[in-house]
């Protein structure tokens, strides 16, 4: 049973425009919530987080918003460049601080052309 | 931020052979994670581990997989004996409390 979903597998956008991202979650008990960046050959690196308690959360050029009653988030990349390129992993936990697992969503591959 | 060592990061072996992984969380976290991730899906948990002890391993085929965590620090992973569809990254993470986990590179197992 998919928690996380990102229903969008890949998404080009052109350089210096908006990249939107899009995840669903299901589980009402979430309420932590990250984005992580992954290039090829390489584990997963956290790129920025949202609380519950919050619905958005801007750090540089990326911004996630959280929408709680849709169960939704996105991140927002602004301006978009070609290093950006990679797939993106929207995750989701139960706790903000402690051992805690992350539910992953499937990737969406983000192609930024020059 | 924290360093995860993973080895080997390769590794093609045949079905029904045994192959283990091993992960060093550098900064000595105390949460340790392992997840497989297949082509083209998330990252799904298999354990977790809180210094020696096991506090989730509801997702891991016991059958065939195991994990140990010796003195709290570095921890192993193995599969014996190996499927096709354990062809995967195997991605090992630590965690620092504050909700966000480190990844290492991954080690990358096919099973022919």
């Amino acid at each position: 049973d998919q928690q996380v979903k990102q229903n969008s597998p890949s998404l080009s956008v052109q350089e210096g425009r908006i990249s939107i991202l899009n995840c669903d979650y299901t589980n009402s008990m979430f309420d932590y919530f990250l984005w992580y960046k992954k290039y090829p050959a390489e584990g997963p690196t956290f790129l920025i987080s949202i609380s519950s308690i919050k619905d958005k959360n801007e750090d540089g050029r990326f911004t996630v918003f959280l929408n709680k009653s849709a169960k939704h988030l996105s991140l927002h990349i602004v301006p978009s460049q070609p290093g950006d390129s990679a797939v993106y992993f929207c995750a989701a936990s139960p706790f903000m601080a402690g051992a805690n697992n992350l539910f992953f969503g499937t990737g969406t591959r983000l192609t930024v052309i020059p | 931020e924290a360093g995860v060592a993973q080895s080997p990061r390769y590794k093609i072996i045949e079905k029904r052979q045994s192959v283990a992984f091993w992960c060093n969380p550098i900064s000595g976290h105390a949460t340790l994670y392992w997840y497989q991730q297949i082509l083209g899906q998330g990252p799904k948990l298999l354990i977790q581990f809180q210094n020696n002890g096991v506090v989730d391993d509801s997702q891991l085929p016991k059958d065939r997989f195991s994990a140990e965590r010796l003195k709290g620090v570095d921890s192993t992973l193995k599969i014996q004996p190996a499927k096709l569809e354990d062809s995967a990254v195997y991605l090992c993470a630590a965690g620092i409390g504050t909700g966000e986990l480190f990844f290492g590179e991954g080690s990358r197992l096919t099973v022919l």
